[in-house]
């Protein structure tokens, strides 16, 4: 079966630096998406890695690792708006549809 | 450049009345996806049509569900009978070409509570 596993929650303190992970099972791999939600409104595409490594954008970055079915999100120098969910998510092959995780909630504080 | 649009945001209906959704693309986006999340658990695809044509359609839960795309622009997501299970969110997303990876646009969702 598919399945994406993300932590249902993770809390953090503004200027900290939080990391959450990732790990898939499916029956095929074309890459690794994150999005963010806010407030159950649009999810908004954060970032991609179909190669192994570290992508970087602006204050985020998202890893792979093909071989450990594994990926993260890294989130820098935390701000309040960035509380929100956020989704890792499959695509198994091109073009195809996207496979979510349940989603992780992240609350910043001041 | 407008994103994707869905109509209406919230619609609240009673078991066994009919109910259907809008979603406009992306202009000159030839792929539609549908997705649900049902509360508490997560975003699940339901279907994808390239341009009028469905695609794929694994996810569709049962055949209450009809989905349409006339002239590969807009497409509607048709409830009926509805459940009370069909409750949930239903996002609509657009991405362009197929041949490489293009990210996926969501639209804001139709909040559909059966009652």
């Amino acid at each position: 079966g598919q399945s994406l596993e993300q932590p249902s929650e993770v809390t953090a303190v503004e200027g900290a630096i939080v990391q959450i992970n990732c790990t898939y099972q499916t029956s095929g791999f074309y890459g690794l998406s994150w999005y963010q939600q806010h407030d159950g409104g649009a999810p908004t595409f954060l970032s991609y890695n179909a190669l192994d490594g570290l992508e970087e954008t602006g204050r985020f970055s998202s890893f792979l690792s093909r071989s450990d079915s594994y990926g993260y999100l890294l989130l820098q120098e935390l701000q309040m708006k960035d509380s929100a969910s956020y989704f890792c998510a499959v695509r198994e092959r091109a073009g195809t549809a996207l496979i979510f995780g349940k989603g992780t909630t992240l609350s910043v504080s001041s | 450049e407008a994103g994707v649009t869905q109509f209406p945001s919230h619609s609240v209906i009673e078991k066994g009345q009919t109910v259907t959704l809008r979603c406009d693309p992306i202009s000159g986006h030839d792929n539609l996806y549908w997705y649900r999340r049902v509360m508490g658990k997560e975003i699940k695809f339901l279907l994808h049509f390239v341009k009028e044509s469905k695609q794929d359609e694994s996810g569709m839960p049962n055949n209450r569900f009809l989905a349409e795309r006339t002239g590969g622009t807009y497409s509607t997501l048709k409830v009926q009978p509805a459940e009370l299970e069909d409750s949930g969110v239903y996002f609509c997303a657009s991405s362009q070409a197929r041949s490489s990876y293009n990210e996926q646009f969501f639209g804001p969702g139709t909040r559909l509570t059966v009652l």
